[in-house]
């Protein structure tokens, strides 16, 4: 079966600390994946979707960046955080025509 | 641009009332439209996916319509339960365009009271 997982479920980083978020994908090959953020009474934000291994496109100019090193392999990371990263995160899957399927998200604070 | 909007942005009803939430989007070259439900502090949970060419899907108490014309879909929930409780939120994927530019809507938070 197709299964998604993200991890960690919560963090609390301070400010100007690295960070390093990681999903990955079983069940199913070349996917589509996606980094979204949903800020607190906000809806979701496309951060950066990927169509294969080493391509990234970026939806936003930030603090973020994102890496795919394989297949079903897809991390979020910054080298400084900023209290305006804080945020939930959600990393998604998609292939063809199908819909999205979606981790459990991470929950970030920068403090 | 494609903007979706779902009213009410809350409801609440009592336990075993059929109920129904909107989604209106503008555009309607619509590839596909997905239903998903979100509990607090967790990730989206897929409902319903209705492709551009289908009129509805259901899934258990659940029924999904979709009107390209009035640039409209219903989630009807049947006999609500507490555990029905949540956030819903819609998703609308443009015709000719990639899952980079699905659009969301904002959601409703239902609250079904026992």
């Amino acid at each position: 079966s197709q299964t998604i997982h993200q991890w960690p479920a919560t963090l609390v980083q301070p400010v100007g600390s690295p960070l390093s978020l990681e999903c990955t994908v079983e069940g199913t090959s070349n996917p589509n994946l996606y980094w979204y953020r949903q800020a607190a009474g906000r809806g979701l934000q496309l951060l950066f979707y990927s169509v294969g291994i080493g391509q990234i496109s970026s939806e936003v100019p930030q603090n973020l960046s994102a890496s795919r090193p394989q297949d079903r392999q897809f991390i979020l990371s910054s080298k400084k955080l900023l209290l305006s990263d804080s945020g939930f995160y959600l990393c998604a899957w998609s292939v063809g025509g199908g819909g999205y399927t979606f981790g459990s998200g991470t929950r970030l604070t920068v403090v | 641009k494609q903007e979706v909007t779902q009213i009410p942005a809350a409801l609440s009803v009592p336990e075993g009332e059929n109920l129904v939430l909107n989604c209106s989007f503008t555009d309607s070259a619509i590839y596909n439209l997905q239903w998903f439900r979100q509990d607090p502090g967790k990730g989206l949970t897929s409902l319903l996916l209705i492709q551009s060419s289908q009129r509805e899907q259901t899934s258990g108490r659940l029924n999904a319509s979709l009107d390209k014309s009035s640039g409209r879909s219903t989630l009807y929930i049947a006999a609500s339960q507490p555990g029905d409780s949540a956030t819903y939120l819609c998703a609308v994927r443009p015709l000719g365009g990639g899952y980079q530019k699905v659009t969301f809507g904002t959601g409703t938070k239902l609250q079904v009271i026992p």
